[in-house]
């Protein structure tokens, strides 16, 4: 799998306000997506997943919700923290084929 | 439990020396393995994936190789660097038959001056 090579964009978010990543999807056929974390000067994380036939699934904190009409991927963290701020990379899986998006960097600001 | 290693963390290595990364993975056998690039804030680019030992996939054409000499090692190569080579490479792995769900080292950043 591979991206798109776009550059990032950022979403800036006060320490304890919730924050919303999103992502949008290019195969309607994905059946799965994984959505990872991506601290500076490390390599990504894997963080929470959903398959096609959910649309929601919670993890501590964060929240997945899947939009397959739209075809659109959110994440949501919960009273985000300083250790929030990364890139935030979503992935899209079709017959074990992955492909990231972009990535969005989450700035949390104290 | 399985770990991935890669080395080193930091290069900055002269336009046209050579290059050699690494990468391990402990604690599993015959894994697939990847190399992934990622340029100043962008996205990820495949480099190159491997299923076995000596069998090596390249996505894009470029001035870099790769090689598995062994199960769990993965080797990313160049004869000689160009200024566009530089950005932050990353090795992951998956167990066989999964082309998903990485697991990713903790990455090398080359500058190429």
């Amino acid at each position: 799998g591979e991206s798109v090579g776009l550059h990032l964009p950022t979403l800036s978010v006060q320490e304890g306000d919730n924050s919303i990543i999103n992502c949008a999807y290019s195969n309607s056929a994905s059946d799965y997506f994984i959505w990872y974390k991506q601290e500076s000067g490390k390599g990504p994380q894997f963080i929470i997943d959903i398959r096609s036939n959910m649309d929601k699934r919670q993890g501590q904190r964060v929240t997945v919700l899947l939009n397959k009409t739209v075809k659109h991927l959110s994440l949501q963290i919960a009273a985000t923290q300083p250790g929030d701020s990364a890139v935030y990379f979503c992935a899209e899986i079709n017959n074990n084929d992955m492909r990231f998006g972009a990535g969005t960097r989450l700035t949390v600001k104290p | 439990s399985q770990t991935i290693h890669q080395w080193p963390a930091t290069l900055v290595q002269p336009v046209g020396s050579p290059l050699s990364l690494e990468c391990t993975v402990e604690g599993t056998s015959n894994p697939n393995l990847y190399w992934y690039r990622q340029a100043a804030g962008r996205g990820l680019q495949l480099l190159f994936y491997s299923v076995g030992i000596g069998q090596i996939s390249s996505e894009v054409p470029q001035n870099l190789s790769a090689s598995r000499p062994q199960d769990r090692q993965f080797i990313l190569s160049s004869k000689k660097l160009l200024l566009s080579d530089s950005g932050f490479y990353l090795c992951a792995w998956v167990p066989q038959g999964f082309h998903y769900g990485y697991t990713f080292g903790s990455g090398t950043r080359l500058t190429v001056v």
